[in-house]
């Protein structure tokens, strides 16, 4: 099956400083990848569509220069949470469509803020 | 708009017994449907899908799901589960657009 990998899997930093998060499709070509935000026992919000080569779509409610996306090609798309606070803390997940209009899912990343 | 509902947060069961995750969904358009799986801080991963054609689906870990479109439903059933398949369960439905939606989630615990 498809495969989508991120890394980090599990950071921690300081408040007020910025986390990249990569996620890539090992496989495979995705002009399009989701970005997730998971808090615990909860189902995934979707925060943003990251499109190759163009700005990513963000949901309403999501802070577009608080979570910067790149897609800047096509097995890579980048999460960026900047000036990070403990609010932010939140298992990150992404995922990429393949053929079939399936999604496949990293493994996600655990963000903690101090 | 679409959107999934999935009618049981937590599921015991006990060990070697049938189990069935409900899913329900709403829409206006032809849908794709899905359901993951995902382990303690772990990504989801794909069990099953329905894009067209038989409406019983099976996927991976002995699982199956049947879709009943007059009923709008897409659950999620095993004939015996074991001790492994303790998880959270996600429905999902996509449009011909691709954006998802997700159910809350079922928790299934299996019980020894």
């Amino acid at each position: 099956g498809a495969v989508v990998s991120q890394h980090p899997s599990w950071v921690i930093c300081k408040s007020g400083t910025s986390v990249k998060i990569e996620c890539r499709s090992l496989d495979f070509q995705a002009t399009t990848m989701f970005w997730y935000r998971q808090f615990p026992k909860q189902s995934l919000m979707l925060m943003a569509t990251s499109n190759e080569g163009s700005k990513a779509t963000y949901e309403q409610g999501v802070e577009k220069d608080k979570f910067l996306i790149n897609h800047a090609s096509l097995t890579l798309s980048t999460l960026t949470v900047t000036s990070a606070h403990p609010e932010d803390s939140s298992f990150y997940i992404c995922s990429a469509i393949r053929e079939g209009a399936t999604q496949y899912f990293g493994p996600g990343t655990r963000l903690t803020v101090l | 708009a679409q959107s999934v509902t999935q009618l049981d947060s937590q599921v015991p069961v006990f060990e070697e017994a049938p189990v069935e995750l409900r899913c329900n969904y709403s829409s206006s358009v032809s849908v794709y449907l899905f359901w993951y799986v995902q382990y303690p801080n772990q990504g989801l991963q794909l069990l099953l899908k329905y894009l067209s054609g038989s409406t019983l689906v099976k996927g991976i870990n002995g699982f199956e799901a049947e879709f009943n479109k007059s009923q709008t439903s897409f659950h999620l059933r095993k004939p015996s589960v074991h001790i492994s398949d303790t998880a959270e369960y996600f429905c999902a439905v996509s449009d011909e657009g691709n954006q998802f939606y997700f159910g809350t989630g079922t928790s299934l615990t299996v019980i020894p």
